[in-house]
């Protein structure tokens, strides 16, 4: 199975600040990488797929990079409503797997 | 908009069969090229893939766990479902369903639904 290795796994951050997480896969994933938002209770979001492709509806502060194993989301400048836990995930072979998740906090 | 939403007991005794339906709504599990899948988080907040089934009813499963699932799809209630058989403990988690058009993204989530597996 490839291994997918998030960091930080949490993150103390205020409104406004850019902050970025990492995503690392043990092999090439090629662009096969997808990033889920999700608060407790709720089902997971979209995000970003593809690595960059921004889904519809979801605010132009979130950004997707990477190619190969290296993968970042970025946000540009946090609001009140991105306080959650962030997943990536690998679609490039099955069994898809998923990183261990940031949570990102209110400082 | 599809919309998913699981449905099943939140309780198993070991060795049982864990049995889950995902109910869809705005459309349909016999859209073709559509992937209905069942995916997993253990308290400890990972997730695990479980597998998932085409429209066509073709099945593809987590290799760690293929010896004890069984999907379906049930075109006729308009859901699908998850068997998984001889649980124990380490099966406790929140049971997700979702739903990708190519197989690649999870596009659309359920709620999801936890199930506890303790006598």
């Amino acid at each position: 199975d490839i291994q997918m290795t998030q960091s930080p796994s949490s993150l103390s951050a205020s409104i406004g600040d850019r902050v970025t997480i990492t995503c690392r896969a043990s092999q090439s994933i090629s662009s096969y990488l997808n990033w889920y938002q999700h608060k407790p209770g709720q089902a997971p979001k979209l995000l970003v797929y593809v690595a960059s492709s921004l889904q519809s509806g979801v605010p132009s502060r979130f950004s997707g990079s990477g190619s190969g194993t290296d993968f970042t989301l970025t946000i540009s400048c946090l609001q009140p409503e991105d306080f959650a836990t962030y997943y990536c995930q690998q679609s490039y072979t099955t069994p898809h797997t998923f990183g261990q998740g940031t949570n990102l906090e209110i400082k | 908009q599809v919309q998913l939403q699981e449905s099943g007991p939140g309780l198993v005794e070991p060795s049982q069969t864990l049995s889950l339906t995902c109910n869809v709504s705005g459309g349909s599990v016999s859209s073709r090229g559509y992937y209905w899948s069942w995916i997993r988080q253990y308290p400890g907040k990972g997730l695990e893939w479980i597998g998932y089934i085409y429209y066509s009813g073709s099945t593809y499963y987590n290799p760690s766990l293929k010896s004890r699932v069984t999907l379906s799809l049930d075109t006729s209630s308009n859901h699908f479902s998850l068997n998984l058989s001889s649980v124990t403990a380490a099966d406790t988690a929140v049971y997700y369903c979702a739903t990708s058009p190519d197989g690649y993204i999870y596009f659309t989530w359920g709620q999801g639904t936890l199930v506890t597996v303790s006598s």
